[in-house]
């Protein structure tokens, strides 16, 4: 089993819609949980980090089921600006990045 | 933009030879992390270097060395390249060690040939 798993994608999705990315993690220890985005040919940008309760960014919603080990991005009111590849960060005692969920956002 | 550096921006080398990739980490951040990431792959961490001390490794192959500097800016070395290394390198600084927020880089897109 891989030690962080996304689903690839595409996601295509029209705009104003909602959309979710889910990401599992195998190792129960973990501590430290991110989504980073990342544009086609640039570095990966922070989006925002994950806390054990749950947090909110704008349009943004993070979540973090430890009992199931996966942390979710919730996506609310797609913009065409939106589209990017999510990747999915966990950390113990080193940060292991999932392969990204290609998201399209479409007009 | 994150304030961490790398240079240089693309390189391409010949099989067999060798290549340094330079980062300067954000002002305050004293630890450096190396990642290669490969087309349609997310970020594979190399190394992580803290205060100048290499601090976790990934399963890459001792060619694959690093320094940090006293200033924590940070240099990646690989030896003996091969096709496979091919790849996007890239530099993230943090605040620390572990749980804490990297910053990256825009990255060194390194051709193998």
């Amino acid at each position: 089993r891989k030690e962080v798993e996304q689903d690839p994608g595409p996601f295509k999705v029209p705009e104003g819609a909602t959309v979710a990315f889910n990401c599992t993690y195998s190792n129960s220890a973990s501590q430290s949980f991110f989504w980073y985005r990342q544009d086609c040919r640039k570095e990966p940008k922070l989006l925002m980090s994950v806390y054990s309760s749950g947090n909110e960014d704008g349009r943004f919603t993070a979540q973090l089921n430890r009992a199931s080990q996966y942390i979710s991005l919730l996506i609310r009111d797609s913009k065409l600006s939106d589209s990017a590849t999510y990747l999915c960060v966990v950390g113990y005692q080193k940060v292991t990045f999932g392969i990204g969920t290609k998201l399209q956002v479409i007009p | 933009e994150t304030g961490v550096t790398q240079s240089p921006t693309h390189l391409i080398k010949t099989r067999g030879q060798q290549v340094t990739l330079r980062c300067s980490s954000q002002s305050g951040h004293n630890t450096v992390s190396w990642y290669q990431q490969a087309l349609g792959q997310g970020p594979q961490f190399i190394f992580q270097y803290y205060r100048e001390e290499e601090n976790g490794r990934g399963n890459f192959p001792p060619r694959f060395s690093g320094l940090q500097f006293p200033n924590y800016s940070s240099e990646l070395n690989v030896n003996a390249l091969e096709l496979d290394d091919s790849a996007l390198y890239l530099c993230a600084s943090s605040l620390g060690q572990t749980g804490y927020e990297q910053y990256f880089g825009p990255g060194t897109r390194l051709t193998v040939t």
